[in-house]
């Protein structure tokens, strides 16, 4: 099935730092999320965008929903190792009911 | 409960078995979804569910898989002939009336050997 394609794949950061990823996609979204995963564990939501060009915060996390509705970005500051686990974006395309469809993911570690 | 929860957590089967996976869903949530998640992958939506009835069944592979949720709270996955491109973390999710904030469940690791 389709699924979005996030960038950068990986990153090792040093505790402290900030980072930034984002998420494409070739369709157009009305509705963008953010989930954090860790291992053996479901998803689970950091952020929601609901409209084009909106900027959402949750703590130490900043999201964007792009302007064109086809990207969103996340951005986490001066990042702790907790932040260590694989971070999702999820889309929801117009008439497509609650169906989400999840980006390819981006696996965060942090070193100290 | 407090959260979805998801038996068994691990399940191996021999190609060919049948398989079951339930799920069961924070209590009063209407919405109920059932995604796979291959390694190394994001999850991929198989069913949804708003109370008994699916709404969208369109991400199921093939007639192999079905799912039911016959009373509006608790629903099975259920896999026939199952094969080795198969095996994948089954997760379940429930939210309030199809509400994006999903809360998933910890999902079941489906080993076909």
């Amino acid at each position: 099935g389709q699924q979005l394609n996030q960038s950068p794949q990986s990153m090792f950061i040093q505790e402290g730092e900030d980072v930034s990823m984002n998420c494409t996609s070739s369709s157009i979204f009305n509705t963008w999320l953010w989930y954090k995963q860790d291992p053996g564990e479901g998803p689970v939501l950091l952020i929601a965008l609901y409209k084009a060009g909106e900027l959402t915060s949750n703590g130490r996390l900043t999201a964007q929903f792009g302007i064109t509705r086809k990207d969103s970005f996340l951005n986490i500051s001066a990042s702790i190792p907790s932040d260590v686990g694989i971070y999702f974006c999820a889309g929801r395309v117009y008439g497509t009911a609650s169906k989400l469809t999840f980006g390819t993911g981006t696996r965060l570690q942090v070193t100290l | 409960g407090a959260g979805v929860s998801q038996t068994p957590s691990n399940k191996v089967t021999e190609k060919g078995k049948y398989v079951e996976l339930r799920c069961d869903p924070i209590s009063g949530h209407t919405a109920l979804y059932w995604y796979r998640q291959s390694l190394g992958q994001g999850p991929e939506f198989l069913i949804y569910f708003q109370g008994t009835g699916a709404a969208d069944d369109s991400g199921l592979p093939n007639d192999r898989f079905f799912a039911v949720r016959p009373e509006g709270s608790v629903s099975t996955l259920k896999i026939q002939r199952t094969e080795r491109g198969d095996s994948a973390v089954y997760l379940c999710a429930s939210s309030l009336w199809g509400n994006y904030g999903y809360t998933f469940g910890s999902g079941t690791r489906l080993t076909v050997v």
